[in-house]
């Protein structure tokens, strides 16, 4: 069972950028990680997923490292409108039909934005 | 057009009453999801169904039962809730079940039980 763990909060400022790590030591061949980005009284909203090395699209990268045992979310350039709640998923929906593998949400990394 | 809508949106009640919680996406998955989310902002998976067939069923109390009449719908019951029940309730969806596919969640249900 791949638990994630993620640091608790995070501080910058605006422009700069973030880098997010997750640790998820016991993750499975067949599983993903994804990120998901949580607003206040708002359902989590995907960001990003991969498998290895790294994916990029128009809002973050990630950077997964040859043992997959951790990932970094890097968020470019962040303004204040990226203040929320980060999350680390790891798991293959795939295999819980099968084997009764679990999703699992790491515990989230809050950041704050300053001006 | 919301993609995954929940209702209520708000829900107070007593010990001991039953409550739904309904969920409907429009996008056509074969999947759908509840979790629950505490004070602590923890995420944890309750249900899951693939094509109306209950896929996962965590450790939850059978006081919580899911329904779902469609693919487009999963219900939450709950019978005889407790204080411990109040958290923030959501529904998600995805395309399948298949390996990396991401999940799309609705705007959550907060249930205050007093």
């Amino acid at each position: 069972l791949a638990k994630t763990t993620q640091p608790i909060s995070m501080d910058s400022y605006e422009g700069q950028e973030v880098n997010i790590t997750c640790s998820h030591n016991n993750i499975a061949t067949n599983d993903y990680i994804t990120w998901y980005q949580q607003f206040p009284s708002q359902g989590p909203r995907f960001i990003i997923q991969g498998y290895k090395t790294k994916v990029t699209n128009e809002v973050a990268s990630l950077f997964i490292p040859a043992d997959r045992k951790s990932s970094t979310l890097s968020l470019p350039r962040v303004s204040l409108s990226d203040t929320a709640v980060y999350y680390c998923l790891v798991g293959d929906s795939g295999m819980i039909y099968n084997q009764g593998g679990k999703l699992i949400f790491g515990q989230g990394t809050e950041l704050s934005v300053k001006p | 057009d919301t993609a995954v809508s929940q209702t209520p949106k708000y829900l107070v009640t007593q010990m001991g009453n039953d409550k739904s919680i309904k969920c409907e996406q429009n996008l056509g998955h074969d999947t759908m999801y509840w979790y629950k989310q505490d004070s602590k902002k923890f995420l944890k998976i309750m249900f899951s169904y693939n094509n109306k067939e209950l896929i996962i069923n965590e450790t939850v109390p059978n006081r919580f039962s899911p329904k779902s009449p469609d693919k487009a719908h999963l219900n939450l019951h709950i019978n005889s809730l407790e204080l411990g029940d109040s958290a923030v309730y959501f529904c998600a969806s995805s395309q399948d079940l298949a390996g990396g596919t991401s999940q799309f969640f609705g705007p959550g249900t907060r249930l205050t039980v007093l």
